[in-house]
Parts: structure tokens; C-alpha cells; sequence
């Protein structure tokens, strides 16, 4: 496989689900990145590690949890999300290790519906 | 403040036609990077292009051009001979060293080509 990769592609939750997105890239890049998009609003970022380590947390609800185990892989754990939370969230790489102008590399997305 | 306005939401054009997106940027840095994505129906986005600051020099990729010019902060792009598969949304994005070169995205413009 190459590029990155998200699972699973749409996911359908109740508010007091507990679930996770996954995300994978085989670029060999250091940097991962979540983003949520919204109908009719810019992208928005989420998190962004660096090297395994967080760099950026943009105000983001506890209700979403990042975890990076290692540079390849990056996860975001949902719990009692509301239904505005439903979006795509995309996960991305890219080779700076932090927020450099490297291009990033996105993978397709995990479509979330709230119930 | 840092912005990047796309003020067209959506574009409707017949195969064959050329087609310009605007992107109008706003920065106070002299140092930055504008970007160019686009977001096939599949969902992920994908890296078109990256200008920096000091190169206004235009740039042609095959039926793709842009044209960056900062008198009017503007990069816009343009597509000639357009076909079906270039149907997405394209998004402009602008890092700079105000915003520790996070991406700016603009809300992204809807192109549909009809055959």
C-alpha cells in the first residue's frame, strides 16, 4: 500500500458510543495531521503531531482524543459526540517534523454521522 | 489577520470551456506559501501546486496554470480545455510565518464540468 490510508471510510454513531478512526501512512513522512470539514465551512485542523509528539491542538473538544503510537500511525478516539460533530474528518501527512510548507498528503476521509 | 477568500462557491462550465478560480489572499508577512488542492468526489485532497512569496513567475502543468500576482494578492487558477474529470472542489490555502505556517484554507470553490 502506499499514500495514507483511513478506516473505515463511514462510520454511523450514537451519542454515547464510544469509536475510533484510524489512520496510516507509508510515506515515511514525520508530521500527521487531523482535520474536520464541514458542509459550507473551511477545513478546520484538529491536532497535529510531530515526531510522535503533539504539536498543535487547536481548541478542540475532549470528546475527541488523539493518540499517535508511532510515526505511521495515528488514531482519533470519539466518545458522546454530538450530532454536530457529524463531518469528514481527514487525516494527512507530510515529511516536515511540525508545521512546515511541505505539501500535505491526505487520505480519503472518514465520513461521520452522529445519531 | 490572515484569510484567504474563494468568492466564487460554485462554477458550472461545459466541457471544452476554460474556467478560472479565483483566490484572494490577505497576510501582513512577506514570507509565505499559497497552495492549491483539489478534492475529487473520492474525498481526498490532492496537492496541485505550492508558489512562494518570492517567485510570481506563472506556472503551467499541462492544461493548468496559475497565475500569482501580489499587487492584488491574488493566485488564481486556471484550467483550459476543461473535462468531466476535473469536477471537484478546489481549495486555495495560504501558511505564513503569522500563523507559525498553519494552513489557511478558503472555503473552496465547487467546479462541475457538464460533457
Amino acid at each position: 500500500e502506499t499514500g495514507v490510508t483511513q478506516t473505515p471510510r463511514h462510520l454511523v454513531m450514537g451519542m454515547t458510543n464510544k469509536k475510533s478512526l484510524k489512520c496510516e501512512q507509508h510515506l515515511g513522512h514525520n508530521a500527521m495531521y487531523w482535520y474536520k470539514q464541514s458542509a459550507k465551512k473551511p477545513l478546520e485542523l484538529m491536532f497535529v503531531y510531530s515526531l510522535e509528539e503533539r504539536v498543535e491542538n487547536n481548541s478542540v473538544p475532549s470528546r475527541f482524543s488523539p493518540e499517535c503510537p508511532n510515526s505511521s500511525h495515528l488514531f482519533l478516539h470519539l466518545h458522546t459526540l454530538q450530532p454536530e460533530d457529524s463531518a469528514l474528518y481527514l487525516c494527512a501527512s507530510s515529511p516536515d517534523g511540525g508545521l512546515g510548507n511541505s505539501p500535505l498528503h491526505f487520505g480519503n476521509g472518514t465520513r461521520l454521522t452522529v445519531t | 489577520a490572515q484569510k484567504v477568500t474563494q468568492a466564487q462557491t460554485e462554477i458550472s462550465v461545459v466541457e471544452k470551456e476554460d474556467v478560472t478560480l479565483d483566490c484572494v489572499y490577505e497576510t501582513r508577512d512577506t514570507t509565505y506559501y499559497l497552495f492549491w488542492y483539489k478534492q475529487p468526489p473520492s474525498g481526498e485532497l490532492v496537492f496541485l501546486i505550492r508558489r512562494n512569496s518570492f517567485d510570481e513567475q506563472n506556472e503551467i502543468s499541462g492544461r493548468y496554470s496559475w497565475n500569482f500576482q501580489k499587487s492584488t494578492s491574488s493566485f488564481n487558477f486556471t484550467i483550459t480545455a476543461s473535462q468531466v474529470v476535473d469536477s471537484a472542489v478546489y481549495f486555495c490555502a495560504l501558511s505564513a510565518v503569522d500563523s507559525n505556517y498553519q494552513l489557511i484554507w478558503g472555503a473552496g470553490t465547487k467546479l462541475i464540468i457538464k460533457p
